[in-house]
């Protein structure tokens, strides 16, 4: 059973628009919430994360939302450039039980120059 | 300061054969997971070693697969007997103990595709 959906699976976007990406959950035990970045060749690679304490946490172009009600977070990329052609995942652990992370399938994003 | 290293980078072997990939953890990092991707799903927890112990295994698939920590420094997965269904992207990832700052932070290594045929 997926503990973590993520949608959509592709996105293509033009340089300088959003990029958003979604993310929903089920266990509420889930207290830390990554995102993790993928170039082709190179593994995955933290970009931004956030706790269901704050509602958005911003770092440069990229932000995260949470809605914790709902059990969704989104990434959210903005001002994109063609750089951020990637796939990004989107995480989330349960502190308490250990420290694996259960993943979404991925999204691949193409931003168009 | 070195990251994760993983070999092989992509491995192609007959199933019913063995397969052994390694892992060179981020040195001091006393966490040490790996992870498979199969084609277009979800990258999904294996096992999870602290030092040389395994933590958490939960998500070893069968008992074809077997994991070790030499010396709670480098770790292998193996294989045996390899089937098509084991297809997909390994990975590695470490992390500092828990306590330390930056814990929270897996860093990952690059894969090893493996192909059984």
């Amino acid at each position: 059973q997926q503990q973590v959906k993520q949608s959509p699976q592709s996105l293509i976007v033009q340089k300088g628009g959003i990029s958003i990406i979604n993310c929903a959950y089920e266990n509420t035990a889930f207290d830390y919430f990554p995102w993790y970045q993928q170039f082709p060749g190179k593994g995955p690679a933290l970009l931004i994360a956030i706790r269901p304490d704050v509602s958005e946490k911003k770092e440069g172009r990229f932000t995260i939302s949470f809605n914790k009600s709902a059990k969704q977070f989104s990434l959210h990329i903005m001002d994109s450039q063609p750089g951020d052609s990637a796939t990004y995942f989107c995480a989330a652990r349960r502190t308490n039980t250990g420290n694996q992370f259960y993943f979404g399938t991925g999204t691949s994003l193409t931003v168009i120059p | 300061e070195a990251g994760v290293t993983q070999f092989p980078s992509h491995s192609v072997i007959e199933k019913g054969q063995t397969v052994t990939l390694r892992c060179d953890p981020i040195s001091g990092h006393d966490n040490l997971y790996w992870y498979r991707r199969v084609m277009g799903k979800e990258i999904k927890f294996l096992l999870h070693f602290v030092k040389e112990s395994k933590q958490d295994e939960s998500g070893m698939p069968n008992n074809r697969f077997l994991a070790e920590r030499t010396g709670g420094t480098y770790s292998t997965l193996k294989v045996q007997p390899a089937e098509l269904e084991d297809s997909g992207v390994y990975f590695c990832a470490s992390s500092l103990r828990r306590g330390q700052v930056g814990t929270d932070t897996q860093y990952f290594g690059p894969g090893t595709r493996l192909t059984v045929l």
